[in-house]
């Protein structure tokens, strides 16, 4: 059980164009799911926590308006690069949880986005 | 500031050897987990500590859990290459919401 997926698995985009990743929990409702972001060779940082039907808390440097992220239902959350760059290249992760604070999170398999 | 600490960031051993990584953490936490990573591969969950004085194992990892001194250990029992991939370890600190700070990352190579 706890299975997480991620929606495209890898995706090359030109710069400029917007791309959107899917979460989804497929055998649990996670009321809260969480996107991060990690760069080669270096930690998980993370962007946003969304809980269903609410707006998603943001991190210190995180623009909102450029990661626009979701959560319109109990089992799917996604995030949107607008208007991506080189700079966003990275590699995307999002967790969910499917209870209260204490109960763990369950790591999507990532999803490599390269901007050209 | 909420950091977590991990040394050391890169570990080339022998196998058969024994070795341990470091997770330090800045202030009060309410729990702590180890995780696995592969390369271009996802997280995979290895342990979760809660209280002071956990001690948990699997196969040849073992992690423990020390609040006052705020540290954690991953031993790595006679390892494998198997063994070799990057190891976090991430805190819940209190009162953020269960949000995950995660560590720096210990990359272990294995070596025949």
């Amino acid at each position: 059980g706890a299975v997480v997926s991620q929606h495209p698995s890898r995706v090359i985009c030109k710069s400029g164009t917007s791309v959107k990743i899917e979460c989804r929990s497929l055998d649990f409702q996670a009321t809260t799911m969480f996107w991060y972001r990690q760069f080669p060779k270096q930690s998980l940082m993370l962007m946003a926590t969304s809980n269903e039907g609410s707006k998603a808390t943001y991190e210190q440097g995180v623009e909102k308006d450029k990661f626009l992220i979701n959560h319109a239902s109990l089992t799917l959350s996604t995030l949107t690069v607008t208007s991506a760059h080189p700079e966003d290249s990275s590699f995307y992760i999002c967790s969910a949880r499917d209870g209260g604070g204490k109960s763990e999170q369950f790591f999507g398999p990532g999803t490599r986005l390269t901007v050209l | 500031e909420l950091k977590v600490e991990q040394n050391p960031l890169f570990l080339s051993m022998q196998e058969g050897k024994n070795y341990t990584i470091y997770c330090n953490y800045s202030t009060t936490s309410d729990r702590l987990y180890w995780y696995r990573q592969d390369p271009g591969k996802s997280l995979e969950s290895l342990f979760v500590l809660l209280s002071n004085g956990a001690v948990k194992q699997e196969g040849r990892l073992m992690a423990s859990l020390d609040t006052k001194a705020r540290l954690s250990t991953l031993h790595i029992t006679a390892a494998v290459h198997d063994l070799s991939a990057t190891y976090f370890c991430a805190v819940v600190y209190t009162g953020t919401a269960s949000k995950l700070t995660f560590g720096t990352g210990t990359r272990l190579q294995v070596t025949l």
